[in-house]
């Protein structure tokens, strides 16, 4: 099974500043038709997850801009340029180029300082 | 608009059985197919099963393997969870999530509200 591995796990931030949450899996997630399968979920405080991007850097219909997804093979990154309020929550990455099973990451606790 | 309803869960006793429930409306249920992801009280999300468009693959988490069957009725756009000899870490609350056809990756792209279960005696 591929392991999916985030840092940091908690990421206290500052309104209006900017976040970085690392993503690395054990396996290179290019899948045999040539396309990356990394995607990133968002959970709020008691709500499901929501996809905010998938296939390592496209934002899902009405996420906002500030949110950007980057990386290759192995390593991936989401960041969120100006972090607001209703940003805070659990942001997990999710592989989908080995699967059965698809796995996620541990989980990104970003919380406002 | 698109709504994934989870129902059929509660409070069971370890070895009892539960099924639960996804009730889909606003899209074409017969274009996607359907996971069920569970995350443990303050924990992560761990993938459960999945189920094809028509039903012909199922794949299972080895956790649950032998244990649970996914299973879907698309005359009645819904998907199933049958629960049998539940254990105490089966404890979590349940999510459906759908992923369309023609996505190699089967990514879940939109999950419902979730349905808890909790096995204790």
């Amino acid at each position: 099974d591929v392991v999916m591995t985030q840092s940091p796990l908690s990421l206290p931030v500052t309104l209006g500043q900017p976040a970085s949450i690392s993503c690395r899996s054990s396996q290179s997630l290019v899948y045999s038709d040539g396309n990356t399968y990394l995607n990133w979920f968002q959970q709020r405080p008691g709500q499901s997850p929501r996809r905010l991007i998938y296939r390592v850097s496209n934002r899902d219909f009405g996420v906002p801009d500030r949110f950007s997804g980057s990386g290759s093979g192995t390593d991936f990154t989401l960041k969120i340029s100006r972090v607001e309020a209703e940003d805070v929550g659990v942001y997990y990455c999710m592989q989908g180029a080995h699967w059965p099973p698809w796995t996620f990451g541990q989980g990104t606790k970003v919380e406002i300082k | 608009q698109v709504q994934l309803v989870e129902s059929g869960g509660g409070v069971v006793q370890p070895g009892r059985s539960l099924r639960l429930s996804c009730a889909a409306s606003g899209f074409t249920f017969t274009d996607y197919g359907m996971h069920w992801i569970r995350q443990a009280p303050g924990k992560g999300l761990e993938w459960v099963a999945v189920i094809w468009f028509d039903g012909s693959n199922k794949n299972y988490a080895d956790s649950v393997k032998g244990r649970f069957t996914i299973s879907r009725d698309n005359s009645k756009n819904t998907v199933y969870l049958q629960m049998n000899s539940l254990r105490a870490e089966d404890t979590a609350v349940y999510y459906c999530a759908r992923f369309y056809n023609y996505d190699s990756s089967r990514t879940p792209d939109f999950w419902g509200q979730g349905t808890l279960v909790t096995v204790s005696s």
